[in-house]
């Protein structure tokens, strides 16, 4: 089992331009998670999708973050236009469904650098 | 909506001491809780998780307890070793009975095992 993964690893870019951060779930896996570490907020989660459908984006800090699920095995989220303060890990997590007891399993998480 | 709280930030113990680490929790709804262990520039880990008709549970030298009245909950970990020494995040999850599934974490702790 490869686990959630995430790519790139690491980002850094300059402030304005667009983000694109992605992740493949564990396969099977029906729910889909994106969170932000930083030192401030801690573990913040962003958005979350159940069979490929945004169930809730309430943590979605602006306009400029979107995310998107196109099927089942590949999610982006992306900031456009980037801004220093949205220098964090972005982690991606999935679980096998929205069951109360279902564990979420992180992935590596990319490393955001905006200059 | 839900709050977890987390203490201490940071905890020092020398090595084969026990470590404690407390959350508590708001919503009176929340059902689950799960606890990460994230070492130093990796991902969260699930470690162990206690569900709200479960007063304790354990796994080896760890172990976590569950007060649902007082809506807190504690992970023990006994013989500390050296790779104990991570950062911990507690979390509650909600969706039993509201629908809206979210893991909600706290703040972390910064759990250090001297030699």
């Amino acid at each position: 089992d490869a686990g959630v993964i995430q790519s790139p690893r690491h980002e850094v870019t300059e402030m304005g331009q667009e983000v694109t951060l992605r992740c493949k779930p564990i396969s099977g896996h029906n729910s889909l998670f994106w969170y932000r570490q930083t030192m401030m907020r801690g573990l913040e989660l962003l958005i979350y999708f159940n069979n490929n459908v945004p169930i809730d984006d309430s943590g979605m800090p602006e306009d400029r973050f979107s995310a998107k699920m196109p099927n089942a095995s590949f999610s982006t989220l992306k900031i456009q236009p980037s801004e220093p303060r949205d220098s964090a890990v972005y982690f991606c997590a999935s679980s096998l469904d929205l069951a109360w007891t279902d564990t979420q399993y992180f992935g590596p998480g990319t490393r955001l650098t905006v200059l | 909506g839900e709050n977890v709280e987390q203490h201490p930030s940071t905890l020092s113990v020398q090595e084969g001491d026990s470590a404690v680490i407390k959350c508590t929790y708001s919503d009176s709804a929340s059902n689950y809780f799960p606890w990460y262990k994230q070492e130093l520039g990796k991902r969260p880990q699930l470690i162990i998780d206690i569900r709200s008709n479960v007063g304790e549970k354990k796994d080896q030298r760890i172990a976590v307890t569950l007060n649902k009245t007082a809506k807190h909950f504690s992970l023990h970990i006994t013989e500390t070793q050296p790779e104990d020494s991570a950062v911990y995040f507690c979390a509650a999850s909600t969706g039993a009975t509201s629908g809206t599934y979210k893991y909600i974490f706290g703040t972390g702790t910064r759990l250090k095992v001297l030699a």
